[in-house]
């Protein structure tokens, strides 16, 4: 089975922090992907990435950064944390097999910023 | 550009009855289209999808979605709810290549013993 891994299921941080989410997947998938999830609004991509070194801008990246050093590692920084980033951050990865493939999610984490 | 509409926010079932939650989407090619459950404090769990051949396709935990091109509609169905069937439900779209999904805004299922 794959297996998306999110370091915390929960963070507590304070304004202008400096925070970081990390996403492992363990199937050597090309693909990776930042979500965020706020209630009434879905799911919003943030940032995505097809390759090591490799990111794209998804729909809503302004207060975010990403890294990807490694292939099964997504990271994604808020560079200083503000009260509006508190969401449910998802991480997803998919293979590059196409639009067929199933994306598959992580567990969550539930930032709140203070 | 790519879009999907769950027209409703909350869904109410009894137990034992029909369970429909709708979905409509927009793409320019082909749709790949999928369903997922959220069960509260949890990730997205994959339901079932469509990529092509029959417009009926059978899922996981006895849900079904069918599609239809005509209406753009691919909506999901379970022949009898459940109260563990009580989560939110997303359905999302993309039409090629390794695009990232595009997610609805989600559709709360209740069933109520």
């Amino acid at each position: 089975d794959v297996k998306v891994t999110q370091s915390s299921r929960y963070l507590v941080k304070r304004t202008g922090e400096k925070v970081f989410l990390e996403c492992v997947q363990d199937m050597d998938h090309e693909n990776m992907f930042w979500y965020r999830q706020d209630p009434g609004l879905g799911l919003r991509l943030i940032y995505f990435s097809y390759d090591v070194k490799m990111k794209e801008k998804g729909d809503i990246p302004e207060g975010y950064s990403v890294s990807r050093e490694k292939k099964e590692r997504f990271s994604l920084i808020l560079e200083s944390a503000s009260t509006n980033q508190t969401s449910m951050y998802l991480c997803a990865s998919i293979p590059s097999g196409g639009g067929i493939e199933t994306q598959y999610f992580g567990p969550g984490t539930r930032l709140l910023v203070l | 550009a790519q879009s999907v509409a769950q027209p409703e926010d909350q869904v109410n079932v009894a137990e034992g009855n029909p369970l429909t939650v709708k979905c409509t989407y927009s793409v320019s090619g082909n749709p790949y289209l999928f369903w997922y459950v959220q069960y509260p404090n949890r990730g997205l769990q994959f339901l079932l999808k469509y990529i092509t051949g029959d417009n009926l396709v059978k899922g996981s935990y006895g849900f079904e979605a069918e599609f239809n091109k005509s209406q753009t509609s691919f909506h999901l169905k379970k022949p009898s709810a459940l109260v563990s069937d009580s989560a939110l439900y997303f359905c999302a779209v993309r039409d090629s290549g390794n695009t990232p999904l595009v997610f609805g805004k989600g559709t709360r299922l209740s069933v109520i013993a």
